[in-house]
């Protein structure tokens, strides 16, 4: 039982590349997010999915895309990159507990747009 | 006025020290409260849920107040292995739509 994986780990982009950040859960979870951290700002919710084949916007959702084809993927995707998308990037999972959604984070994925 | 509030720190506490940080809120509706610890370089990892009539798991103590809008968490006996940033959240619904996380309070336990 690997919980959430995040893939790449690492990675840097010139400004007006594209990529795209994979996320997978194990653990059979409805609903998915994924977050950016700054420093100074707290984490910041960009879109999240409350299962598969729909997605929501979050906080700051400008010049990211999301897909969940598949309920135990959740996908990111930068179309083209601009610095200000350096970030440190969470996935997390999550599932109802006594009503309440505690979420479950993968190891981020930490992007440097030059 | 942020969303959800949190006192920076660092808190600098000596082994076996207890030590206490306060969350406020600003949303009266918010339903959903958490504490999250996060190490440096890591992903966040629950804590603990906050419940209204408060709560307590080993060493840690939290607390709701709505009246004042505030959580609390207590420490107990503080350990090295403790020194992390803790952070509050906050949810309007249950947790899976309007989740807010405060920027964390950063404690330092010191031998």
């Amino acid at each position: 039982n690997a919980g959430v994986t995040q893939t790449p780990k690492f990675r840097v982009l010139k400004t007006g590349q594209s990529m795209t950040l994979l996320c997978a859960q194990d653990m059979n979870h409805e609903y998915m997010y994924w977050y950016r951290q700054d420093p100074g700002m707290g984490l910041r919710l960009i879109h999240y999915s409350v299962g598969e084949g729909t997605t929501a916007k979050g906080e700051v959702p400008d010049g990211y895309n999301v897909s969940r084809l598949k309920k135990q993927n959740f996908l990111l995707g930068l179309e083209s990159a601009a610095p200000s998308q350096t970030s440190v990037y969470f996935c997390a999972s999550s599932y109802p507990r006594q009503g309440r959604y505690e979420q479950y984070f993968g190891p981020g994925t930490r992007l440097t747009v030059t | 006025r942020k969303e959800v509030e949190q006192d920076p720190g660092p808190f600098n506490v000596p082994e076996g020290a207890t030590v206490a940080f306060n969350c406020t809120y600003s949303n009266s509706a918010s339903q959903s409260f958490f504490w999250y610890r996060q190490d440096c370089r890591k992903e966040p990892k629950l804590l603990m849920s906050v419940y209204s009539s408060g709560n307590e798991d080993g060493r840690f103590t939290a607390q709701l107040n709505r009246a004042s809008q505030y959580i609390s968490l207590l420490i107990r006996d503080s350990k090295l292995s403790d020194s992390a940033t803790y952070l509050c959240v906050v949810s309007d619904s249950g947790g899976y739509q309007k989740v807010t996380f405060g920027t964390g309070t950063k404690l330092q336990v010191i031998p």
